[in-house]
């Protein structure tokens, strides 16, 4: 079965800092999506970015960007000029291509908090 | 273009009863997936539907079922309310049903079940 493993409970950083969020995974899948998603207290889950597990290029998306490291199992979230809107919780999430559709198995989440 | 809706937005229940919760899709996505969130933890998946047939379930007990109408909204029901089934229920829409880059999924705000 997979398994997503979050092992940083709570994060903080100074505005406009750059902070690494850790996330480690279990699977024999070979073709699979990676995922964070960010869910700010108002409680609504967003996609922050995603990686394909057949590219060998790290996703990026403006301040997020992504170290994708396939045979570590591995898959760490970078943020970038960190603001407070950045606040919230956040879940590494897999998802087997082709497999049990509609299934996302989601690590138990960091809270990060930004501070001015 | 509304996003995923959902209600109620809490509810209060105890222990025995039975519950409905509802979810309303994105305009064209045909699949929904319910996940269970219970605080502190993340999101766990319950069911998967597309085009009105399950395509997945969880570890979750019979207590627990599903359902898709013709318009591809969906109803969550859990039936004989146990303490442990307090929790944000979250739907999320999808466009396909398949392990492609349509199956990111778009998440409501949740109903917020409380069992007392």
């Amino acid at each position: 079965a997979q398994t997503v493993t979050q092992s940083q409970p709570e994060m903080s950083v100074q505005e406009a800092e750059t902070v690494t969020l850790s996330c480690t995974y279990d699977t024999s899948e070979s073709n699979y999506y990676l995922f964070w998603y960010k869910q700010p207290p108002s409680r609504q889950m967003i996609l922050v970015i995603r990686q394909e597990a057949y590219k060998q290029q790290n996703a990026t998306e403006n301040r997020f960007s992504v170290n994708f490291q396939k045979a570590a199992k591995s898959f760490s979230l970078k943020i970038s000029d960190s603001q407070l809107g950045d606040t919230a919780m956040y879940f590494c999430a897999f998802e087997d291509y082709g497999g049990s559709q509609g299934n996302l198995i989601f690590g138990k989440g960091t809270k990060l908090s930004v501070k001015p | 273009d509304a996003g995923v809706t959902q209600s109620p937005t809490h509810l209060i229940k105890t222990r025995g009863q039975h519950v409905t919760l509802r979810c309303s899709p994105i305009s064209g996505h045909k699949s929904v997936s319910w996940y269970q969130q219970v605080l502190g933890q993340g999101p766990q998946f319950i069911f998967q539907y597309y085009e009105k047939e399950e395509r997945g379930r969880g570890n979750f007990p019979d207590r627990f079922s599903a359902r898709q109408f013709p318009n591809y909204s969906s109803e969550l029901n859990v039936n004989a309310l146990l303490l442990g089934d307090s929790a944000l229920y979250l739907c999320a829409s999808s466009l396909s049903d398949r392990g492609t880059i349509l199956t990111e999924q778009f998440f409501g705000p949740g109903t917020r079940l409380t069992v007392l």
